[in-house]
């Protein structure tokens, strides 16, 4: 496609529950980050994919959030037994390999856990 | 530790007038810097950006100036338009690993 895509674009779950969100990155973009801004915050950095490197997973609140990157292209966030905390909006962004460069961003998923 | 910081949450200006938003950052590594903005309801889109070996770049109506020493920078906004009402994040790049970090951004209100 011709950006990053994000799924879904809002997400209503019951505390405690498990989600799954999905990020289509653009075509050949090797560089992944997924960033989340709760109510009022700025943006949280959470986990970055670069080609075949190890992702850089320091962002990661709590070890109830994971993420992975299937065949170099899509990723899914995933946050097990969610917490209200939680609610946010989920922001994808993809770049290509390389400075100077710039992220493109996704949408956005924007998450409340009731 | 926040290694970007914008310590404006928002800012009002005269439509007409400049707009000059300021970012601060801790980490010496950073050798290149990003502005975005983000309307409601999208996602941050790329706007102007500079590589530390410059202290300048200008695109149109938006300049940035980079501050090495003082690590500062700062986006300049001439002459300040109603569509410029955003939410306007500072970022900063290591080329040693490419990942973007973000300041918590300042809300920009042009005024009428």
């Amino acid at each position: 496609g011709a950006g990053v895509s994000q799924s879904p674009s809002n997400k209503v779950t019951e505390k405690g529950k498990d989600v799954e969100l999905r990020c289509d990155p653009i075509s050949g973009h090797t560089a992944l980050y997924w960033y989340r801004q709760s109510l009022g915050q700025g943006l949280e950095f959470l986990i970055y994919f670069q080609g075949n490197s190890a992702p850089d997973k320091s962002g990661l609140p709590s070890d109830r959030f994971s993420a992975e990157r299937t065949g170099g292209s899509v990723s899914t966030l995933t946050i097990q037994r969610t917490q209200q905390e939680d609610s946010a909006v989920y922001l994808c962004a993809s770049s290509r390999a390389g400075v100077p460069t710039e992220a493109f961003f996704g949408q956005g998923t924007r998450l409340t856990v009731v | 530790d926040q290694q970007v910081k914008q310590n404006s949450p928002s800012l009002s200006v005269q439509e007409g007038r400049i707009s000059i938003l300021n970012c601060d950052y801790t980490n010496s590594m950073f050798d290149y810097f990003l502005w975005y903005k983000k309307y409601p309801a999208e996602g941050p889109t790329f706007l102007i950006s500079i590589s530390s070996i410059k202290d300048k770049n200008e695109d149109g109506r938006f300049t940035v100036f980079l501050n090495k020493s003082a690590k500062h920078l700062s986006l300049h906004i001439v002459p300040s338009q109603p569509g410029d009402s955003a939410v306007y994040f500072c970022a900063a790049s290591d080329s040693r690993d490419d990942k973007i970090i973000f300041g918590k951004g300042t809300r920009l209100h042009i005024l009428p």
